[in-house]
């Protein structure tokens, strides 16, 4: 019944180490995304992905790669890990509407809390 | 830059009152929407408000859209303990690269009901 799961839900580790984080949902959407949420609670996006394409990259480090191997799912990979990574990582999916009465209401995950140590 | 702006960062109420949070925005938008998040949990959608719309309504749910003043307001009537959440509003900006793959976060208000 889970719309959008990932997994793991908790990620310690050590600074330098690499780790991914997946994604899939089950609601048949076309866009994923990959969101970071930082200790003062701001939210704030690192990618999408639309039918497996990436659209958008907001400035995030190349350390960082997120990968669809399909629409249902979008990983995320992160190299040399650094302390300030530590935070909590959202995953979401939304349908694409064109035209002009396109809405784009996200539905999220439960969230990755990454403690790097 | 931040698009989206609550007002208060933090709220604290008793249960019954009416709880009232704001957004503004600084560009110009298709729409906006509001979510909600529980401690330790992920967002939830609460509702969607579109730029040609001025007032919408969910249940105990009542938000307004000023986009002369590029503002939002959502206003929880009757509220219940289990509203205390951190709400955010979301903006899908005008011209986002011609898409609206990107929704753009505010920094949440911390909502507290007291029983």
């Amino acid at each position: 019944d889970t719309a959008v799961s990932q997994t793991p839900k908790y990620l310690v580790t050590q600074m330098g180490n690499d780790k991914s984080i997946k994604c899939e949902q089950n609601l048949g959407h076309d866009t994923m995304y990959w969101y970071k949420q930082d200790s003062k609670k701001f939210l704030k996006i690192m990618f999408s992905y639309n039918n497996k394409e990436l659209i958008i990259n907001e400035t995030v480090p190349n350390r960082f790669s997120p990968k669809s191997p399909d629409k249902a799912h979008l990983n995320l990979h992160i190299n040399s890990l650094e302390l300030g990574d530590s935070a909590v990582y959202f995953c979401a999916s939304s349908s694409y509407s064109s035209g002009r009465a396109r809405y784009n209401e996200q539905f999220f995950g439960p969230g990755t809390r990454l403690t790097v140590l | 830059s931040q698009q989206g702006e609550e007002d208060p960062q933090a709220l604290s109420i008793q249960e019954g009152e009416n709880a009232t949070m704001n957004c503004s925005y600084k560009t110009s938008i298709n729409n906006l929407q509001w979510y909600r998040q529980n401690s330790g949990r992920g967002l939830v959608h609460l509702i969607l408000i579109r730029s040609n719309e001025r007032e919408k309504h969910s249940g105990r749910l009542r938000v307004t859209l000023d986009t002369s003043k590029k503002s939002s307001s959502l206003l929880i009537t009757a509220s219940r303990a289990a509203d205390t959440a951190s709400y955010f509003c979301a903006t899908d900006a005008v011209g986002s690269g011609g898409s609206n793959y990107k929704l753009t976060f505010g920094k949440g208000t911390l909502l507290t009901v007291n029983p």
